[in-house]
């Protein structure tokens, strides 16, 4: 079946700019998970969805970055104000039910470059 | 402040021989425990997991190991093949009181043929 779809891979924009990244989750997955990955680090956690519930924003790192879902269906990271530090992978990944034996799975993620 | 650390960045090894791959971490909370394999431009797909009830967990080349003692974890890949070249995230989390996922920094393996 499909998996974890991003878009778009590559967004290059300036400093300032408001992006939107958007995330399609496995069908059925009722838990999605952001990252960034910045070069040379490891996947830093973002923001959390559990189907209804209130999101686990605790990873945000400021009140430029904002996620929304609606229900289990597609989910989409924003930035506004983009700065150079932005500059990452963003990565997403769906789980479907966090039981213990659940695994994420990733999509191929957002390259963003922020000049 | 990093909780899981992958100290070597990256490792070379034969083909044929055993991969090793290091994890440490410093929360004692951590009850769970994964690997995961990236290719480049591609998401990281899942390799392995353990949970802190168990010290091993096998599954055909590769072997988990998890010591709680030394909040250590290691991946054993035998015998290492030259598709093996990826890079390797380890992550933690505490499964049952929480929702984040924390990973290393990664380990870039390149299996000589």
């Amino acid at each position: 079946g499909a998996g974890v779809s991003q878009s778009p891979s590559n967004k290059v924009t300036e400093k300032g700019k408001d992006v939107e990244l958007r995330c399609d989750p496995i069908s059925g997955h009722t838990a999605l998970y952001w990252y960034r990955q910045r070069l040379g680090q490891g996947l830093e956690f973002l923001i959390y969805f559990q189907g209804n519930s209130a999101p686990d924003k605790s990873g945000l790192p400021s009140d430029r970055f904002s996620a929304e879902r609606t229900g289990e269906s597609v989910s989409t990271l924003t930035i506004q104000r983009t700065q150079q530090e932005d500059s990452a992978v963003y990565l997403c990944a769906s789980i479907p039910a966090r039981l213990p034996q659940d695994t994420q799975y990733f999509g191929p993620g957002t390259r963003l470059t922020v000049l | 402040d990093q909780q899981v650390k992958q100290n070597s960045p990256s490792l070379s090894v034969q083909e044929g021989r055993i991969s090793i791959l290091n994890c440490d971490y410093t929360n004692s909370m951590f009850d769970y425990f994964l690997w995961y394999k990236k290719y480049p431009a591609e998401g990281p797909t899942f390799l392995i997991s353990i949970s802190s009830i168990k010290d091993k967990n096998e599954d055909g080349r590769f072997t988990v190991f998890l010591n709680k003692s030394a909040k250590h974890l290691s991946l054993h890949i035998v015998p290492s093949q030259p598709g093996d070249s990826a890079v390797y995230f380890c992550a933690a989390s505490e499964w049952y009181t929480g929702n984040q996922f924390y990973f290393g920094t990664g380990t870039s393996l390149t299996v000589i043929p």
